[in-house]
């Protein structure tokens, strides 16, 4: 079974302080995908590496970095934490355009 | 742009029908259904490819009508189990990223 973790299920954190949330895969998938989910918005995109040390924007990268430095782990940083991203964030991998496998979700709280 | 789903919200009785749009006004390559329940991450159900193919599994099927770039989920004798909420997220062609909907949530009672 694929496996996608991340690093926290919740996190609570205060306005300002940079924020580093970990996902890693165990399938060797190509693609990882950073996601926020909102009441009533569904999932939007922020970010998206289709390979090592690649990254290309989603649709709401404002506010936010990636890193992969690794092809099993991606990170989402949250340079200076605001309260507007408090959210439910989703971390997911597929092979190549395949079904995306999606890891538990990490609720950040911004105080 | 995200794709517009439809309903918002449905419910149902066990043994009902459900069918769930999802409707883009990009062309698409293909078209991903996910389910979610409460408190857990999106489920992947089917994806559609561009050719207009109709795929099922067991009693939840859909189709993808490339011409009007639009998805329909079809669910039959609805059970217990399917209460959830069902994203639907398009694809367009030379693109690895999934544009979600906001997703309708189901809710099936005895």
């Amino acid at each position: 079974d694929v496996k996608v973790t991340q690093s926290s299920r919740y996190l609570v954190k205060r306005t300002g302080e940079k924020v580093f949330l970990e996902c890693v895969q165990d399938m060797d998938h190509e693609n990882m995908f950073w996601y926020r989910q909102d009441p009533g918005l569904g999932l939007r995109l922020i970010y998206f590496s289709y390979d090592v040390k690649m990254k290309e924007k989603g649709d709401i990268p404002e506010g936010y970095s990636v890193s992969r430095e690794k092809k099993e782990r991606f990170s989402l940083i949250l340079e200076s934490a605001s309260t507007n991203q408090t959210s439910m964030y989703l971390c997911a991998s597929s092979f190549l355009t395949r079904e995306q496998y999606f890891g538990p979700g990490t609720r950040l709280t911004v105080t | 742009q995200q794709p517009v789903q439809s309903p918002q919200a449905v419910i149902l009785r066990e043994g009902e029908d459900a069918v769930i749009n999802c409707s883009s006004s990009k062309a698409l390559y293909s078209v991903h259904w996910y389910r979610q329940k409460h408190g857990e991450a999106p489920v992947f159900l089917m994806i559609l490819l561009k050719g207009g193919e109709q795929k099922g599994h067991d009693k939840i099927s859909a189709s993808f009508n490339e011409k009007k770039q639009q998805s329909s989920l079809y669910l039959t004798a609805s059970q217990l189990s399917y209460s959830g909420t069902y994203f639907c997220g398009t694809e367009r062609a030379g693109s690895y990223q999934l544009t979600f909907g906001k997703g309708t949530k189901l809710s099936v009672i005895p």
